[in-house]
């Protein structure tokens, strides 16, 4: 079993659509939640960053951890085309090692 | 301040050769990684460096790839020979391990493409 499992999509939602994206994970040791944005032919960007349980937000951007359930989200509000990459969630637990989903691929149709 | 630099960002070579990737973490980042990422799969982790110890490097292939961090600070990987199969986007991270802001910063990667 991986450590972490992302649906890998691909996702296409209209413009100014609320997109949820959504990880789980196996091991409840996990403390730090992360989700990174891709863009083609980039590195990944740290998006959002998480310690231990609840809510987070950032602008347009909500980063959601429920460590009863080993589920994490990322929910994007109004969401524009230039929202249109690669959404890989990411989990720690000393903070020095890194687990990754494969990536969620989502498209914002103008 | 600079983010993670690797170099080249582009490289093609014939299957059997060697070749070489590099890389310069944040400035004060003790640990790296090097990872590998497939096309639509997220980054696999072959290799993190503690300061100038490699202190995981269970899925590094090891007959054919090897990495070094000289100083602790800029590292290397390298690959040989190439095979077919390698051909990939290799990515290298740091981050400031023992402190709670324990994200990881990625490099723009470096893609390889044996033929």
């Amino acid at each position: 079993q991986k450590e972490v499992e992302q649906d890998p999509g691909p996702l296409s939602v209209p413009e100014g659509a609320i997109v949820s994206l959504n990880c789980t994970y196996s091991n409840s040791a996990f403390q730090y939640f992360m989700w990174y944005r891709q863009y083609s032919r980039k590195g990944p960007e740290l998006l959002m960053y998480t310690y231990s349980s609840g809510n987070k937000e950032d602008g347009r951007f909500t980063a959601q951890v429920d460590k009863s359930s080993k589920y994490i989200s990322l929910f994007i509000r109004d969401s524009q085309p230039s929202d249109s990459a690669t959404y890989l969630c990411a989990i720690s637990n000393t903070g020095n090692q890194f687990y990754f989903g494969t990536g969620t691929s989502l498209t914002v149709i103008p | 301040e600079a983010g993670v630099v690797q170099s080249p960002r582009y490289k093609i070579i014939e299957k059997k050769q060697p070749v070489a990737f590099w890389c310069n973490p944040i400035s004060g980042h003790n640990t790296l990684y090097w990872y590998l990422q497939n096309l639509g799969q997220g980054p696999e982790l072959l290799i993190r460096y503690e300061n100038e110890e490699a202190v995981d490097d269970s899925q590094l292939p090891k007959d054919r790839f090897s990495a070094e961090r000289l100083k602790g600070v800029d590292s290397t990987l390298k690959i040989q020979p190439a095979e077919l199969g390698d051909s990939a986007v290799y990515l290298c991270a740091s981050s400031r391990a023992g402190t709670e802001n324990t994200e990881a910063f990625f490099g723009q990667g470096t893609r390889l493409t044996v033929v």
